[in-house]
């Protein structure tokens, strides 16, 4: 089996401040995905990668800039934090695309003072 | 575009009840259906996964059964349990587009 580790499990950032979300796959999944969570609620797509140095946007990219520079890793910057960004922040990876079984990391909290 | 829709954003029951959560969805695509489920400060986690029209897949005593002439994936379980408290998410995929669609989601609360 195979695992997805988001680090760090906390972000605590400044309003304005451009803030860096990790996420390491070992499964050798082609495709990965970053989804923002607010409390409780709905996963919303930020960005997608199909493929090594691909990037889609999602319905939420604006904001926020993506990398995905290895196949096994994907970044997610906040570009300029703001205070109602508080949330919890999903990589997940699948081996091909959407017809194939998500697997999500444990997520990444990040709170703006 | 491709969309999902969950109509309840809340279903309380009391343990021992059945449970039907509703999902419809519209695709020009050849629909591959999900239901994911997310416990308390965890990570969503498949539950169940179909593309076969009209045939029944079950997983951890959950069931639902893709109807493609009427676009609905709706999760079913004969008989709660306190354990089944949880954010259930629907979802539609498909071969031709890496981006999967989530439903909003639907909190189940069961009560003692």
């Amino acid at each position: 089996g195979g695992i997805i580790t988001q680090t760090p499990k906390f972000l605590i950032g400044q309003e304005g401040q451009k803030l860096t979300l990790k996420c390491q796959q070992n499964f050798n999944h082609d495709t990965m995905y970053w989804y923002r969570q607010d409390s409780g609620k709905g996963l919303r797509l930020i960005y997608y990668s199909i493929t090594e140095n691909d990037l889609q946007k999602g319905d939420l990219s604006e904001g926020y800039d993506a990398s995905r520079e290895k196949k096994s890793s994907f970044s997610l910057t906040v570009t300029s934090a703001q205070k109602n960004e508080m949330a919890v922040f999903l990589c997940a990876s699948s081996i091909q695309g959407s017809a194939e079984t998500l697997y999500f990391g444990s997520g990444t909290r990040l709170t703006v003072l | 575009g491709d969309s999902v829709t969950q109509t309840e954003g809340l279903v309380t029951l009391t343990k021992g009840l059945p449970v039907m959560l509703n999902c419809t969805y519209q695709t020009t695509y050849s629909p591959f259906l999900f239901w994911y489920v997310q416990h308390l400060n965890e990570a969503p986690k498949l539950l169940l996964k179909s593309s076969t029209d009209n045939k029944r897949t079950e997983h951890q005593g959950f069931y639902a059964t893709l109807h493609k002439s009427s676009s609905s994936f709706h999760l079913q379980k004969s008989s709660v349990q306190l354990s089944d408290s949880a954010l259930y998410f629907c979802a539609l995929g498909n071969y031709n587009q890496g981006k999967l669609i989530f439903g909003q989601g639907t909190k189940l609360s069961i009560k003692p």
